[in-house]
């Protein structure tokens, strides 16, 4: 069965630091990857997605960015972190219907 | 660039009452998908709808897709404390990308 994990759960960072969510899916191969992003209280923004290895799309200029080194992993970074870089971050991948299955999501709070 | 908007954004029903969210889109798409966040949690896909006229049901709650009208109505019946989330539609752009609306709080009090 397919399965998808995120990493870590739960951060808090200081502004300026560096960030690093990873997120890795098992059971399926060549999957669309996204991460998507929600701020307190508010909808989902779509940050980044991928069809591939390598192969990285932005959809917000913004202070982060996104890599595909393997062709089950994504992984989501920031040299330097901003207070607005707080929230809660869900990966997900894009199933054969088209609904997007998403992982446990990493709650990230920048103080 | 499509635009997807649900109302109302704030919902409080009673057990037992039915009630109905609304979906609009403002682009072309013939697909839909609706999906259950509980507080603190991720997102749990809850129905695809793929084509116009499309119906799904599980449960206490129906939706449906009018891709003439660009509408989807998520339909609660008899509703149960159980139902208290947040509710998302998601419409698929070129791409394979969803654009989400800004979700239903539902509340369902005793």
């Amino acid at each position: 069965s397919q399965t998808i994990h995120q990493w870590p759960a739960t951060l808090v960072q200081p502004v300026g630091s560096p960030l690093s969510l990873e997120c890795t899916v098992e059971g399926t191969s060549n999957p669309n990857l996204y991460w998507y992003r929600q701020a307190a209280g508010r909808g989902l923004q779509l940050l980044f997605y991928s069809v591939g290895i390598g192969q990285i799309s932005s959809e917000v200029p913004q202070n982060l960015s996104a890599s595909r080194p393997q062709d089950r992993q994504f992984i989501l970074s920031s040299k330097k972190l901003l207070l607005s870089d707080s929230g809660f971050y869900l990966c997900a991948w894009r199933q054969p219907t088209g609904e997007l299955f998403f992982g446990e999501g990493s709650r990230l709070t920048v103080l | 660039e499509l635009k997807v908007e649900q109302n109302p954004l704030f919902l409080s029903m009673q057990e037992g009452k039915n009630y109905t969210i609304y979906c609009n889109y403002s682009t072309t798409s013939d697909r839909l998908y609706w999906y259950r966040q509980d507080p603190g949690k991720s997102l749990e896909s809850l129905f695809v709808l793929l084509s116009n006229g499309a119906v799904k049901q599980e449960g206490r709650l129906m939706a449906s897709l009018d891709t003439k009208a660009r509408l989807s109505t998520l339909h609660i019946t008899a509703a149960v404390h159980d139902l208290s989330a947040t509710y998302f539609c998601a419409v698929e752009k070129s791409n394979y990308k969803l654009t989400f609306g800004k979700g239903t709080l539902l509340t369902v009090n005793p």
